[in-house]
């Protein structure tokens, strides 16, 4: 079946830091792909996505690339600021209509 | 514009008793979907809405069910409410395109505790 596997949290970093969140999946065929972020409290934000490989998705800052041969799709931030403190899911979607299938969340802390 | 709106935001029930909770999608949306999140982890697929019936279900028990109205609202009801059932329940609404790409907008959710 479809699966997301992200790396495990917290991660903690200083302001400005670069921050990576690994990604990877297992799907048949060719997924779409997400971020979505969580703010304290809140329900899931759409961050930015891809929908076929080689598509980078890119939003305030955040870029990951779908790479199909690795079945990846880390999350990259150059310069993170306090405000980026949050959990972060990567998805999947198999299908247009198609069910998000959810990795486990990393939560990212940023400190000044 | 509204976004994704759900109600209650908070609900606290006793094993054993029925809930209902409800959705209104974004505006110009058909689709509503609804997932559970338990506390640390992912959301979890519920099952999905179109055109008022039932288009796909995630590996959740009968207890589980939902409807969709003309007017595209959703309602999630759990029956025999089960301590394992305390989760942030969130509903998601969309529009039926028939290529990729269709984006999921998410709720604020309601947080469900059982005792």
């Amino acid at each position: 079946g479809n699966s997301v596997t992200q790396m495990e949290g917290p991660v903690t970093l200083s302001e400005e830091a670069f921050l990576t969140i690994n990604c990877t999946y297992t799907a048949t065929g060719y997924p779409s792909l997400f971020w979505y972020v969580q703010y304290p409290g809140e329900g899931l934000q759409l961050l930015l996505k891809a929908t076929k490989a080689d598509d980078k998705g890119s939003n305030k800052g955040f870029e990951a690339t779908y790479r199909k041969e690795t079945t990846s799709f880390h999350l990259e931030k150059g310069s993170v600021q306090v405000s980026d403190s949050a959990v972060y899911f990567c998805a999947l979607r198999r299908a247009a209509g198609n069910k998000l299938t959810f990795g486990g969340g990393t939560r990212v802390l940023v400190k000044p | 514009d509204a976004g994704v709106t759900q109600s209650p935001t908070h609900l606290i029930k006793t094993r054993g008793q029925q809930v209902t909770l409800r959705c209104s999608p974004k505006s110009g949306h058909d689709t509503v979907s609804w997932y559970q999140q338990a506390l640390g982890q992912g959301p979890q697929f519920i099952f999905q809405y179109y055109e008022e019936e039932e288009r796909q279900r995630g590996n959740f028990p009968d207890r589980f069910s939902g409807h969709q109205f003309p007017n595209y609202s959703s309602e999630l009801n759990v029956n025999a409410l089960l301590l394992g059932d305390s989760a942030l329940y969130l509903c998601a609404s969309s529009w039926d395109t028939s290529g990729s790409g269709e984006t999921q907008y998410f709720g604020p959710g309601t947080r469900l505790l059982v005792l």
